[in-house]
């Protein structure tokens, strides 16, 4: 069965800083992954996905991930984070033959002044 | 393209009653999936449909909760016979069906049981 693992519940960021999210999964075989963020009561929308080649994928809001097979990671990260980056960010992963997505418990992202 | 729609967004029942909850698709997308998130979770798949067929149910999904998707359209999850414990978000994501599978998943609606 798959697996997702976002080890930091809550990070604290500067406006103007860096922003680094860590995602690890576990799956036999080659992963889709995922990355989605939601504000406080509201959907998930989705930021970038990685199903094959280049491993380094972009994504809307300057969002980038990059896909290391050898660490079993799919890493989030942003340059420079806004205010309005506040919000909960989920990894997932999922297959070509298991269409359901399995997330992780997420990471609550507080951008301060 | 409108999005994935959902309603009702908020739903307040006591326990023991029964809600309904509608999720509407994008439209030419033939999968749709429900989820639950519990506070402080990522979501959970509970169901999922291609087109009108219910292909797979997760083991969260008890005998009080059933999913339907007549003409392959919109769907309803129907909860019965609520309990505290069914208090969550429950989202709907639609898909293309395609190989590279990307879900949207829409507002979602809040269930809260007293």
């Amino acid at each position: 069965a798959q697996s997702v693992t976002q080890p930091d519940i809550h990070i604290t960021v500067s406006e103007g800083a860096s922003l680094e999210l860590r995602c690890n999964y576990s799956y036999g075989a080659t992963p889709y992954l995922f990355w989605y963020v939601q504000s406080p009561g509201q959907g998930l929308q989705l930021l970038l996905k990685y199903f094959s080649g280049d491993t380094l994928v972009q994504g809307i809001k300057g969002f980038e991930a990059e896909f290391k097979r050898s660490q079993s990671s799919f890493n989030l990260r942003k340059p420079s984070v806004h205010w309005s980056d506040a919000a909960e960010y989920f990894c997932a992963v999922g297959a070509v033959n298991d269409y359901k997505l399995s997330f992780g418990a997420g990471t609550t992202v507080t951008v301060r002044a | 393209d409108t999005g994935v729609s959902q309603n009702p967004r908020h739903k307040i029942t006591k326990r023991g009653q029964n809600v309904t909850f509608r999720c509407d698709p994008i439209s030419e997308h033939n999968r749709l999936y429900w989820y639950r998130q519990t506070l402080g979770q990522g979501p959970e798949f509970l169901t999922y449909f291609q087109n009108e067929a219910q292909l797979e149910k997760s083991r969260l999904l008890s005998d009080r909760f059933s999913a339907e998707r007549p003409k392959g359209s919109f769907s309803t999850l129907e909860i019965q016979r609520t309990e505290q414990g069914d208090s969550a978000m429950y989202l709907c994501a639609s898909s293309l069906g395609d190989g590279r599978d990307t879900q949207y998943f829409g507002p979602g609606t809040r269930l809260t049981v007293l």
